[in-house]
This record gives structure tokens, C-alpha cells and sequence, in this order.
């Protein structure tokens, strides 16, 4: 159990696109997901925090326009990168929360997204 | 601010036992996990420690002093595949639930 899928695994876009990366908990309800950002051999570096029907929380010198979360359902959250540099290059990873509060405030996360902008 | 600290990087050789330390200055603090991460994976929870004391949890234990801001993961009995990167993340309720991850350790087990 407690599995998260995250979608596309990798993709390659032109400067200037937008690109939309899904996160989805597949057999439970996620009040809580998270969206990680992680330059190779560093750390993980939490973007935002989304909890569902709300507005996601932003991180400090995250911008909220560049990064667009939505959490329409305790079973899914998007990341929008809007209009896309090469400098958004970097590997994105999502988690989530389970609702079960014998869950011991596990994150569970997905198998990441490479975003490579040329 | 918060901040959290991990050696870089630990050698061992198969069989061996290692322990990872993780010291930790946060407000809101009120836990202590790990994860492991192999090269382009996921990071996969470990363990979780909200009490001093130490967890158990088959060849992984992890320990937590709450105040020396202090905990550390026990890998015994190494095997080539607990070769992975292993990060400290504290749990954190400030304006939101949240984790914050350390600089990680690189683990490298030799035959």
C-alpha cells in the first residue's frame, strides 16, 4: 500500500513552455502533499505545501506564479512550471500524506520528475 | 532559521555496522525521520522517531535525544544494495506541518 505516482517520470521542453507534472496517491487519501525540488547529489528542498481545496503554502523565494499547485482532490495534485528557462532543469519530486492518523505523519513520495529545458 | 547537519559521505565494507548522525537547530520540532534514496529514485521513509529513545526497525534502527537535537540511523549488517544516499528530515509545525531534509550522507558499501 501507500502508493504515490508521479507523471511524467521525465520530459524535455522548449524555453518558454509551461509544463504540468501530476502527483497522485493511488490507494489512499492524501489531506497533505508536498512538492520537493532536488539538484543532483543535494538535498530535497520543499517548494510548497498543498493541502486540498485550499491554496498551496509557498516556501521562502519560491514564486508562486512560476509554480502553480493545484490540489483539486485527496487524490491528486499538479505542479504547473510556467513559461519554462533552462534554469527550472531540475529533478521534481512529490509526496503525500496520508488522512490515516495512525499513518505516523509518513511521507510518501513519487518516483520524481526530470524536467530538462533547452 | 533551520538548519541540519550529516557527514557528506561514509565507506564501510558488507557485514560491517555504520551509524549516520544527524544534529538538528529547528523551532517547531516535533519528530525525527529517515529516508533513503538511491540514484535517481524516490526517497523511501526509514524510519520515525518523536520520542527519545531508540526505534527498531529490522538491520535499521534510528535513535533520538530531543535535548541534544541529536539522532542517528544504525545500518548493521551492510549489504551492497543499502548503498544510497540517507537523509535526516525533521517534522516541523511552523505556519504549516512540514518536513525539512538535511544535507544528506552518501553511503558506499564495499564488498
Amino acid at each position: 500500500g501507500a502508493v504515490v505516482s508521479q507523471h511524467p517520470s521525465w520530459v524535455i521542453c522548449k524555453s518558454g513552455t509551461s509544463v504540468k507534472i501530476e502527483c497522485r496517491s493511488l490507494d489512499f487519501q492524501a489531506t497533505t502533499m508536498f512538492w520537493y525540488r532536488q539538484f543532483p547529489k543535494q538535498s530535497l528542498m520543499l517548494m510548497a505545501t498543498s493541502n486540498e481545496g485550499s491554496k498551496a503554502t509557498y516556501e521562502q523565494g519560491v514564486e508562486k506564479d512560476k509554480f502553480l499547485i493545484n490540489h483539486a482532490s485527496l487524490t491528486l495534485s499538479t505542479l504547473t512550471v510556467t513559461s519554462a528557462h533552462p534554469e527550472d532543469s531540475s529533478f521534481y519530486i512529490c509526496s503525500a500524506r496520508a488522512k490515516d492518523p495512525l499513518a505516523k505523519n509518513i511521507q510518501y513520495f513519487g518516483a520524481g520528475t526530470r524536467l530538462s529545458v533547452l | 532559521g533551520q538548519s541540519l547537519e550529516q557527514p557528506s559521505e561514509v565507506t564501510a565494507v558488507e557485514g560491517a555496522i555504520v551509524q549516520i548522525n544527524c544534529t538538528y537547530q529547528t523551532s517547531g520540532f516535533y519528530g525525527l525521520s529517515w529516508y533513503q534514496q538511491h540514484d535517481g529514485g524516490a526517497p523511501t521513509f526509514l524510519s520515525y522517531n518523536a520520542l527519545d529513545g531508540l526505534e527498531e526497525t529490522g538491520r535499521f534502527s534510528s535513535f533520538l535525544s530531543r535535548s541534544d537535537s541529536y539522532g542517528y540511523l544504525l545500518l548493521q549488517e551492510l549489504q551492497m544494495k543499502d548503498s544510497a544516499s540517507y537523509f535526516c528530515a525533521v517534522h516541523i509545525l511552523y505556519n504549516t506541518d512540514k518536513l525539512i531534509f538535511g544535507t544528506g550522507t552518501r553511503l558506499q558499501v564495499f564488498p
